[in-house]
């Protein structure tokens, strides 16, 4: 089975911390994806990556950076933390062949004070 | 079963009775359609998929149906049971061009005793 593994499931953090949140997928896939998912927005994305090293911003980029060093990590970075970043965050992963579902970890809900 | 959009969030309905969730997707070249399930504090499921050659799919307990004319997608499940009581949303994407996907924001389905 597929896995998509985000390293936390709730974090606390403070207004100002950086803040790393980390995924790992076991199955080789070429994209990877960071969402934020908010009562009565759905998910939304903030960036997305379908290579190493290779990234391009989503709909909600700012606040956020990534990083994807290798194909299996793909790792979300908030420079500065802010209460409006209080939210559950989603990994996906799916293959690059298009036409192809995306696989979610868990979600890390964050919550900044 | 009772059909809702997503403008109600909510349907309910009674164990062993079929239900109806519907999707209004918006962009008309997507041409991959999946619906996803997410139960409380969990990551999005993978449930069923269609391409846009197909107007109909079926899987256990469910189906899914697309209308392109209307670019209108839903997905029934027959026989609810309590462990159906979730969020589903649709997503949808193509397969050239971006690799993006494009969430609907849900419909929780209560299935009542």
């Amino acid at each position: 089975d597929v896995k998509v593994t985000q390293s936390s499931r709730y974090l606390v953090k403070r207004t100002g911390e950086k803040v790393f949140l980390e995924c790992v997928q076991d199955m080789d896939h070429e994209n990877m994806f960071w969402y934020r998912q908010d009562p009565g927005l759905g998910l939304r994305l903030i960036y997305f990556s379908y290579d190493v090293k290779m990234k391009e911003k989503g709909d909600i980029p700012e606040g956020y950076s990534v990083s994807r060093e290798k194909k299996e990590r793909f790792s979300l970075i908030l420079e500065s933390a802010s209460t409006n970043q209080t939210s559950m965050y989603l990994c996906a992963s799916s293959s690059g062949q298009g036409r192809a579902e995306a696989f979610f970890g868990q979600g890390t809900r964050l919550t900044v004070v | 079963g009772e059909n809702v959009g997503l403008h109600l969030p909510t349907l309910s309905v009674q164990e062993g009775d079929n239900s109806i969730i519907n999707c209004a997707y918006s962009n008309s070249a997507s041409d991959y359609f999946i619906w996803y399930k997410q139960e409380s504090g969990k990551g999005p499921q993978f449930i069923i998929d269609i391409r846009s050659n197909m107007d109909k799919r079926q899987g256990q307990r469910v189906t899914v149906l697309l209308n392109k004319t209307v670019k209108h997608l839903s997905l029934q499940i027959a026989a609810t049971q309590p462990g159906d009581s979730a969020v589903y949303f649709c997503a949808e994407n193509m397969s050239s061009g971006t690799y993006k996907y494009i969430f609907g924001t849900g419909t929780r389905l209560k299935v009542l005793a």
